[in-house]
């Protein structure tokens, strides 16, 4: 079956436009995660749904960054005013289950700020 | 911080021998999970080790866990020049939703 899509798969932005990364989770899965994931780091958590309740949102780095799942499927993470620092692999992943669950990563959202 | 560090951070073997990488964390986890990346095929579960089990085995790979040493150990058997990648251990800890991953071990393996 189909795995997780993201798109799109490279974004160039100059500094301060907004951007909205999109992300397809498998059919089905409850749960949806946000990363960020910079060059020769491992992925850092940005945010938890559960559904459409956003449960954590400990990870993201400022209030420019937004993230939602109106209808509990589909997700957009939005960033505003981009600046340098955003520049990272944006990895969105789903999960069958609530906890303890392998999570199933998308090939991820390459965000170039210039 | 729950994150995992992995060791070492780089590690380059023939095709052929046997490849160990190790993890260690802070505090209690309900599981510890380790993921495999490359350019190809991007992030990919390997293997979930839950708290109350000390070894997992699944193809080619053996997981271990230790909590009272609060390590793990990633062994991977009989290295095919496709096993080349970054390995991350992720625990996740009690109560959590989130998986913290570490830098990431780089595995080279020489044909």
């Amino acid at each position: 079956g189909a795995g997780v899509s993201q798109s799109p798969r490279y974004k160039v932005a100059k500094r301060g436009q907004d951007v909205a990364l999109r992300c397809d989770p498998i059919s089905g899965h409850v749960s949806l995660f946000w990363y960020q994931q910079a060059l020769g780091q491992g992925p850092e958590f940005l945010t938890y749904f559960q559904n459409e309740a956003q449960l954590d949102k400990s990870g993201l780095p400022s209030d420019r960054f937004f993230a939602e799942r109106p209808e509990g499927s589909v997700s957009t993470q939005k960033i505003q005013r981009t600046q340098q620092e955003d520049s990272a692999v944006y990895l969105c992943a789903s999960s069958s289950d609530t906890l303890s669950y392998e999570q199933y990563f998308g090939p991820g959202t390459r965000l170039t700020v210039t | 911080s729950q994150q995992g560090e992995e060791d070492p951070q780089a590690l380059s073997i023939q095709e052929g021998e046997n490849a160990t990488m190790n993890c260690s964390y802070k505090t209690s986890i309900n599981n510890l999970q380790w993921y495999r990346q490359n350019s190809g095929r991007g992030l990919v579960h390997l293997i979930l080790i839950r708290s109350n089990e000390r070894e997992k085995h699944s193809g080619r790979l053996r997981v271990t866990l230790d909590t009272s040493k609060k390590s793990s150990s990633l062994l991977i058997t009989a290295s095919r020049a496709a096993d080349t990648a970054s390995y991350f251990c992720a625990p996740e800890g009690a109560g959590s939703y989130q998986l913290t991953f570490g830098k990431g071990t780089k595995l080279s393996v020489i044909p």
